[in-house]
């Protein structure tokens, strides 16, 4: 099984700042096979990123994914008040997908 | 408007059983691979079951193999989960998740989940 490790575990910024998010696999995953999450509390997780890269429809240009093998990023350029929430990278392999434990993007 | 709803979520005894549902609507719902995943109170996401378009292909989180069951009903557009032998650990907030429909893997529609809490 493959196992995400995402850092940091707390990301404190202020709005207007850059983020950047990083998540390692402890094997090669296929970029097609790497998405990001954004969660916020009370509310369904939203698909930001899927193969690696490629941003959903919908999604702000301040938001993009780079990486490949084992190391992955996900990176907010400026960043919004509605952006704070958790942030979860994921991968599919052997018929399974697998989360990171997440990034906590609060304010500082 | 694309949308999954899932109902069935309570309160259960340590061993006890509960059927979760997925009601989807605004897509068709037999062209998609479908997902449950979950997270535990402080906890983050945790895939638990995938079931393929026509059932052929299922898989479960070796967390849950054995106890809990994934199933659909096209003509019904709705998603199940059958779960058996619960433990306090099963406790979480489940959500039903569509897989993208493309060569790349990840899950572009989600519930608002339902609550799950296994306890005595």
């Amino acid at each position: 099984e493959i196992v995400l490790t995402q850092s940091p575990g707390t990301l404190s910024l202020s709005p207007g700042e850059r983020a950047t998010l990083s998540c390692r696999a402890s094997q090669s995953v296929s970029s097609s096979y790497l998405a990001w999450y954004q969660h916020k509390p009370g509310q369904a997780p939203r698909l930001l990123i899927y193969g690696a890269s490629s941003r959903v429809t919908g999604i702000p240009d301040r938001f993009s994914g780079s990486g490949s093998g084992t190391d992955f990023t996900l990176s907010i350029s400026r960043l919004e008040p509605e952006d704070f929430a958790v942030y979860y990278c994921q991968q599919y392999g052997s018929s399974m997908y697998t989360f990171g434990q997440g990034t906590k993007l609060e304010i500082k | 408007e694309v949308q999954l709803v899932e109902s069935g979520g309570g309160l259960v005894k340590p061993g006890g059983s509960l059927r979760l549902s997925c009601a989807a609507s605004g897509f068709t719902f037999s062209t998609y691979t479908m997902n449950w995943v979950r997270q535990a109170p402080g906890k983050g996401l945790q895939w638990v079951s995938s079931i393929t378009s026509t059932s052929n292909y299922i898989y479960y989180a070796d967390s849950v193999k054995g106890r809990f069951t994934i199933s659909r009903d096209n003509a019904k557009n709705s998603l199940y989960l059958q779960m058996n032998s619960l433990r306090a650990e099963d406790t979480a907030v489940y959500y039903c998740a569509r897989d993208l429909l493309a060569i790349d893997y990840g899950m572009d529609v989600w519930g608002q989940g339902t609550t799950v809490t296994v306890s005595s």
